[in-house]
C-alpha cells in the first residue's frame, strides 16, 4: 500500500506570496490533518478534513486555509505569506472513524522557506 | 486544554547504554497516547501507542506504559543503538477527535 504523499518537498517564496500545498492520503483513508513543525512552535496542529469537510481546525489565522476533494485528496493555502511561515508542513491521514481511535500516518512533508 | 510535556534535549549516550525520556500529559476524558520518532529529513513515523490505563505499548525494543496516576507514559528502551539517533515525540489524542497534540520533542544522539 502506497504511503501519504505530499508534494512538493521543497518550496521557497518570497514574502507576500501565496503557496499551495498537496497531500495525497493512503488509499481507502478519509480523513487528512494538517500540522506545522517550526523550531520554536514545535508541532503544531492546522486542520483537519473530512469527506470534503473541515472537521477541525487548530489555532491559525485566516490566511491559512484548506481544502479536500471528493477522492480525499487535500491541499492547503497559505495566502500573504510572512518570515514566519517558514516551516515543515506535515499532513497526516487515517479512515477518520470518530468511534474508536484510529492511527494517523504522515507524510515526509513539505520544507516551505519564506525570504 | 490538552498539553504535553517532555524532557529537554538533547540526551546524550553512549551505544548499549539505557534510555529513559519522560513525559507527562494534561487531559480532559481518557486520550491515547503515543511516541513518534522523526529522522533527520523525514516525517514523523509511529514509534508505539497505548490507549487506555496500565496498556504497556512496545516496538523495536523501546516500551511506554500508560499511567494515568502520574498521568505519564516514559518511553524506555534497554539497550540504545547510534541508528536510534533521532527526535522523539510524544503526543496524546482525545478519542474522536484527528487532532494529535505534541510534546516539544527531544532529540537523542547516541555515540558508538
Amino acid at each position: 500500500k502506497a504511503g501519504v504523499t505530499q508534494t512538493p518537498r521543497y518550496l521557497i517564496k518570497t514574502r507576500g506570496q501565496q503557496v499551495t500545498l498537496s497531500c495525497s492520503p493512503i488509499s481507502g483513508h478519509r480523513s487528512v490533518s494538517w500540522y506545522q513543525q517550526t523550531p520554536g512552535q514545535g508541532l503544531q496542529f492546522l486542520f483537519e478534513y473530512f469527506s470534503e469537510t473541515q472537521r477541525n481546525k487548530g489555532n491559525f489565522p485566516g490566511r491559512f486555509s484548506g481544502r479536500q476533494f471528493s477522492n480525499s485528496r487535500s491541499e492547503m493555502n497559505v495566502s500573504t505569506l510572512e518570515l514566519g511561515d517558514s516551516a515543515l508542513y506535515l499532513c497526516a491521514s487515517s479512515s477518520g472513524d470518530r468511534s474508536s481511535y484510529n492511527e494517523q500516518f504522515f507524510g515526509p512533508g513539505t520544507r516551505l522557506t519564506v525570504l | 486544554g490538552n498539553s504535553v510535556t517532555q524532557m529537554e534535549g538533547p540526551v546524550t549516550l553512549s551505544e548499549e547504554a539505557f534510555l529513559t525520556i519522560n513525559c507527562t500529559y494534561t487531559a480532559t476524558g481518557y486520550p491515547s497516547l503515543f511516541w513518534y520518532v522523526q529522522y533527520p529529513g523525514e516525517g514523523l513515523q509511529l514509534l508505539l501507542k497505548a490507549t487506555k490505563a496500565d496498556d504497556k505499548g512496545s516496538n523495536k525494543g523501546f516500551e511506554a506504559t500508560y499511567r494515568k496516576e502520574t498521568t505519564s507514559f516514559h518511553l524506555e528502551k534497554g539497550s540504545v543503538q547510534v541508528s536510534d539517533s533521532a527526535v522523539y515525540f510524544c503526543a496524546l489524542m482525545n478519542t474522536g477527535f484527528q487532532k494529535l497534540v505534541f510534546g516539544t520533542g527531544t532529540r537523542l544522539l547516541v555515540s558508538p
